[in-house]
């Protein structure tokens, strides 16, 4: 079975500054994805980052970039330039592919709060 | 731009009693799922579900809850007989073949009182 941990229940930054939040995973399996969801106020997941793990290349995505680490199994997500709007729970996830069976396995997410 | 629709938004209801949380997945999607939030607590996994049978469930998916694809394009989760603890957050999330980002409702709060 998969874990996933975040260690940091809360961050607190200034706006415009940049944050990074942790991610720790442990898996046997070979071929996965990792992901980045932001859930605001009204509690809606929203995809913010994915990763494949057979690709080294770290996924970018605006001001959003993951610093994936195979081998110590670690996805981290840095918020450059954050905004008030990036208020919000973040949750990390691990999805073992699967045909027909792609579920996802949440962190304990980081409540991210963005300071005027 | 597609997306997946949960109604209602809210739902409450008495202890005891049948609740039925519906879903419209994205329409070429094939893979559905349903995922539960406690409030303040992380998002777990109840059931995947494709060609219309079962994948895997997990242990919170007993005997309770059922899901069904009715007409082709609902997506249900009925829990029989609801417990207190069952209060959460409801998501149904749908995936494409080949295609691995899930597509979350806006997710229905069961209040069960």
């Amino acid at each position: 079975a998969q874990t996933v941990t975040q260690s940091q229940p809360e961050m607190s930054v200034q706006e415009a500054e940049t944050v990074t939040l942790s991610c720790t995973y442990d898996t046997s399996e070979s071929n996965y994805y990792l992901f980045w969801y932001k859930q605001p106020p009204s509690r809606q997941m929203i995809l913010v980052i994915r990763q494949e793990a057979y690709k080294q290349q770290n996924a970018t995505e605006n001001r959003f970039s993951v610093n994936f680490q195979k081998a110590a199994k670690s996805f981290s997500l840095k918020i450059s330039d954050s905004q008030l709007g990036d208020t919000a729970m973040y949750f990390c996830a691990f999805m073992k592919f699967d045909f027909g069976n792609e579920k996802l396995t949440f962190g304990t997410g980081t409540r991210l709060t963005i300071i005027p | 731009e597609p997306e997946v629709t949960q109604t209602p938004s809210h739902q409450v209801t008495q202890m005891g009693q049948e609740v039925i949380l519906r879903c419209v997945p994205i329409s070429n999607h094939l893979y559905f799922y349903w995922y539960r939030q406690i409030l303040g607590q992380k998002v777990e996994f109840l059931v995947s579900f494709y060609n219309n049978e079962i994948s895997e469930k997990s242990e919170i998916f007993d005997d309770q809850f059922s899901v069904e694809r009715p007409d082709g394009s609902n997506f249900t989760l009925k829990i029989r007989s609801t417990k207190l603890e069952d209060s959460a957050m409801y998501f149904c999330a749908s995936t494409s073949w080949l295609n691995t980002e899930a597509f979350f409702g806006q997710g229905t709060r069961l209040t069960v009182v």
